[in-house]
């Protein structure tokens, strides 16, 4: 069945950079988009950007300069990247399947990450 | 990028009756090619949000006809007949026309 799995640091330093791990299974990155989703607590979710399954990448403009994602087809992984991490960047960071233009048929657990020093 | 306006914050409702959810888009979402680009999620408590509706009026699998999804290009509903305890959670209204993709708020739909 299709499973989504994020994995990464619960805690990041200010400053510092945050790397996470999206592994996937039930279905090919190479049929299927990823995007990563953030919800800080309390709020709204925050579409961050996503893999298309074409290898082709999309950013939030708000988040561009700071973000990066790639992918690892052979592994079943995409991986997010953002740097300059501020306090306002915490929240629950989820990564979603996409078919083709929508979003989000399903979702992983997500994970927590916390800003602080 | 466009402002997603959801109404009301809350709503309580009795098991059995029907609920409507409001969000209103700053800008239209119907694209060129006819389809209107308003999605619905729900996040159950302590869960990932899940997709309820998709352009607009098209239920996702696995949802239950209770739930349906209509509007116009910029003012969109989604009505709940006969509400019942799993339906208990937090509403989401997101546009995916333009990037970026946004969402609402959130409407927080509890039982009396």
């Amino acid at each position: 069945q299709v499973q989504l799995k994020e994995s990464g640091p619960g805690l990041v330093q200010p400053s510092e950079t945050l790397s996470l791990t999206c592994t996937v299974s039930g279905f090919s990155l190479t049929s299927y988009s990823v995007s990563w989703v953030r919800q800080p607590s309390g709020k709204g979710p925050e579409w961050m950007g996503r893999m298309w399954y074409d290898g082709d990448t999309a950013y939030n403009s708000a988040l561009k300069s700071r973000l990066s994602i790639s992918r690892d087809t052979s592994k079943n992984q995409v991986f997010l990247k953002m740097n300059s991490l501020q306090t306002d960047d915490t929240g629950t960071y989820y990564c979603t399947r996409d078919v083709g233009w929508e979003l989000g048929d399903y979702w992983g657990q997500g994970v927590m990450v916390t800003v602080s020093s | 990028d466009i402002v997603m306006t959801q109404a009301p914050l809350s709503v309580s409702v009795t098991p059995g009756e029907s609920a409507s959810i409001s969000c209103r888009s700053s800008k239209s979402l119907l694209h060129s090619n006819g389809i209107t680009y308003v999605y619905w999620y729900l996040q159950k408590p302590g869960k990932s949000p899940q997709l309820l509706i998709y352009r607009m009026s098209n239920l996702a699998s696995g949802v239950p006809d209770r739930f349906s999804g209509s509007g116009s290009e910029t003012d969109f509903t989604l009505k709940i007949s006969r509400v019942e305890a799993e339906d208990v959670g937090i509403y989401y209204c997101g546009q995916l026309l333009e990037n970026p993709y946004t969402f609402g708020a959130g409407t927080k739909l509890e039982l009396k």
